[in-house]
């Protein structure tokens, strides 16, 4: 079965400073799918990325950045020069290619950025 | 189109009673999925459905709920006599196909359901 671990369970920055945030997933399948989604106060999850397990390119949108390593099974998420509106709760999920491809999701980071 | 959209975005109700959510998915989104979320844990898969077939239900889901899309449109989940381990987040994707590279899930708001 697959899991994915987000080992921060919150994070406390002050704004413009650059934050990590972590994902670990676990998986036997060789072809499998990888998410970033940001969940707001007010509940709605927001798609930020998705990854395949055969792109290990590094991704960069905006403040935004994405490191998959398939050798370390991590799937990091980096903010630069975070801001208040990027204060929310961060999970990272992950779908297989077979089956009822639905997402299995890490518990969450919550990121609190200070003015 | 606005998204994904649940009703209602809360709901108390006192243990016993019965309660239904409502889905409605982007239009022509054939896949629809049910989560569960509670308190600082991830969404937790429910259940799904390819159109109006419902291909698959988690061991979560005990026989106290049900969960229908007519027609392959919107979508209802049902709970029987609530229990206060039922009180959650119900979050409602839909998806046009299979997750995969190039398809993503998107997300409704959720329905907070309080048993007292």
């Amino acid at each position: 079965a697959q899991k994915v671990t987000q080992a921060q369970t919150e994070i406390s920055v002050v704004e413009k400073e650059d934050v990590t945030l972590d994902c670990v997933y676990e998986t036997r399948d060789t072809t499998y799918y990888l998410f970033w989604y940001k969940q707001p106060p007010s509940g709605e999850l927001v798609f930020l990325i998705r990854r395949n397990s055969f792109d290990e390119q590094n991704e960069i949108s905006g403040r935004y950045s994405w490191n998959f390593q398939k050798s370390t099974s991590s799937f990091n998420f980096t903010i630069t020069a975070s801001q208040v509106v990027d204060s929310a709760v961060y999970f990272c999920a992950l779908s297989l290619d077979t089956g009822r491809r639905a997402l299995t999701f890490g518990s969450g980071t919550r990121l609190q950025v200070q003015p | 189109d606005t998204g994904v959209s649940q009703d209602p975005r809360h709901k108390i109700t006192k243990r016993g009673q019965n309660v239904t959510f409502r889905c409605d998915p982007i239009s022509e989104h054939n896949r629809l999925y049910w989560y569960r979320q509670t308190l600082g844990q991830g969404p937790e898969f429910l259940t799904y459905f390819q159109n109006e077939a419902q291909l698959e239900k988690s061991r979560l889901l005990s026989d106290r709920f049900s969960a229908e899309r007519p027609k392959g449109s919107f979508s209802t989940l049902e709970i029987q006599r609530t229990e206060q381990g039922d009180s959650a987040m119900y979050l409602c994707a839909s998806s046009l196909g299979v997750v995969s590279s190039n398809t993503e899930a998107f997300f409704g708001q959720g329905t907070r359901l309080t048993v007292v």
